[in-house]
This record gives C-alpha cells, sequence and structure tokens, in this order.
C-alpha cells in the first residue's frame, strides 16, 4: 500500500533563514504528490503538487518542492522563512492509478519561526 | 478552483447524541470526501461521498456511525452519530477536480467537534 512520511513532527528555523520539511513516498510508481499548508483553526490550502510535467514545482508563498525519483522524496523549501510560515504542513500522494481520487496525508510537520 | 464551506464550524455536544455537518461547494466537483482529524494528528479519510448513491467507506468507518449524503454535485452532509468523547475532532470536507494529472482537493475549514 502507498504511504507517507514526513521525517519530523517540528521543525524550528530562524526567520530569514532556509526551510526545509522532508516528504518521502513508497512506491514503484511515482505518484502525484502535493504540500498542503494548515494555519490554526483553519482548513488545508494548498502549497503546490507535482504531476509529473517538472521536477522542480514552484508553488505559493515562495515554496517550491523538488521531486527526486531516485530518493522517492519530495521536500519541500522555502529560501528564507518568514514569521507567517508558522504552520502545519502535510505531504500527500495520491496514487497514479487509474479511477482513484483519495489522497494519503503524511503526519504532518509543524513549523516554527523564531525571531 | 472550489470554495467549499462547512457548517458548523465547530460545535459542542453532549455524548450520546447526533451532529450533523454540512459541506457546500460553489461549484460543481467530481469528488467529494470527509476526513477527521484528530488533536495533534494527520488527516484520516472517512468516505467518498458518492452523489444519489451511498458513500463508500474506508476500513474502520461504518455507515451507521457516519451517515453520509450527498444529493447533488455541490452539497454533502455527514453525521456523526452517537457519540462519545473520542469523536472530539476536526472534521474536513473537501472537493476534488479534474482528472489525472489535473486532479486537484479543495478543502473546507473543517468543523471542530468537542463531545463532553
Amino acid at each position: 500500500a502507498q504511504s507517507v512520511t514526513q521525517l519530523g513532527s517540528h521543525v524550528s528555523v530562524s526567520e530569514g533563514a532556509l526551510v526545509l520539511l522532508r516528504c518521502n513516498y513508497s512506491s514503484s510508481v511515482p505518484p502525484y504528490l502535493f504540500w498542503y499548508v494548515q494555519y490554526p483553526n483553519q482548513g488545508l490550502q494548498l502549497l503546490l503538487k507535482y504531476t509529473s510535467a517538472a521536477t522542480l514545482v514552484k508553488g505559493i508563498n515562495g515554496f517550491e518542492a523538488e521531486f527526486k525519483k531516485s530518493e522517492t522524496s519530495f521536500h519541500l523549501t522555502k529560501p528564507s522563512a518568514h514569521m507567517s510560515d508558522a504552520a502545519e504542513y502535510f505531504c500527500a500522494v495520491r496514487p497514479y492509478t487509474s479511477g482513484t481520487y483519495k489522497y494519503i496525508f503524511g503526519t504532518g510537520t509543524r513549523l516554527k519561526v523564531l525571531a | 478552483s472550489a470554495v467549499i464551506s462547512q457548517k458548523p464550524s465547530r460545535d459542542i455536544c453532549q455524548r450520546g447524541t447526533s451532529l450533523t455537518i454540512q459541506c457546500q461547494v460553489d461549484s460543481q466537483v467530481t469528488m467529494m470526501f470527509w476526513y477527521r482529524q484528530q488533536p495533534g494528528q494527520s488527516l484520516t479519510l472517512i468516505a467518498t461521498a458518492n452523489q444519489g448513491s451511498e458513500a463508500t467507506y474506508e476500513s474502520g468507518f461504518v455507515i451507521d456511525k457516519f451517515p453520509i449524503s450527498r444529493p447533488n454535485l455541490t452539497f454533502s452532509t455527514l453525521t456523526v452519530s452517537n457519540m462519545s468523547p473520542e469523536d472530539s475532532s476536526i472534521y474536513l470536507c473537501s472537493g476534488g477536480v479534474g482528472g489525472g494529472s489535473l486532479s486537484e482537493q479543495f478543502f473546507g475549514p473543517g468543523t471542530r467537534l468537542t463531545v463532553l
């Protein structure tokens, strides 16, 4: 069965520092991959998605992610953290299977930005 | 894109009662889903809401506990029945659009349920 692993349930960075949130998937066939952000007391907002068109995906709010098939990874990065980036981040996969729209979510990483 | 609203946004309920959560999408979506997010945890898919027919439930979730309706392409309800404190969670609705590489899910703001 497909699964997605997010390393680090909590990540702290200083304001202005690089943000790196890790996501690895398990699949012999690269699935569709997504990063969502959840701000306190809100729903999920799509940051970016990988759909095989390009390995480096740019999203909103300055985030980007690189798909690496050899490492089965889809890590999320941002060059310079801002206080407003503090939130919960979820990696999700949608198996590359015809007819299924289900997403499988990772356990989430809570990002804290230090002043 | 699709904008999804949920009602109520939060509720506090007594053990043994039931609560119905409504999900409204501002445009037609192919699929609608219901998720549960327990405190401090990730999202777990409860079921896929099918228009005009019975929902498709994931392992560990049953229709008697979580009856779901989807009368049309833009509206769905989830009922949490005979509630216990273990049902205290955030319940999220999502709508899926597109196919293949164009598929995307949009999420509602969630309903925060506390069961006493």
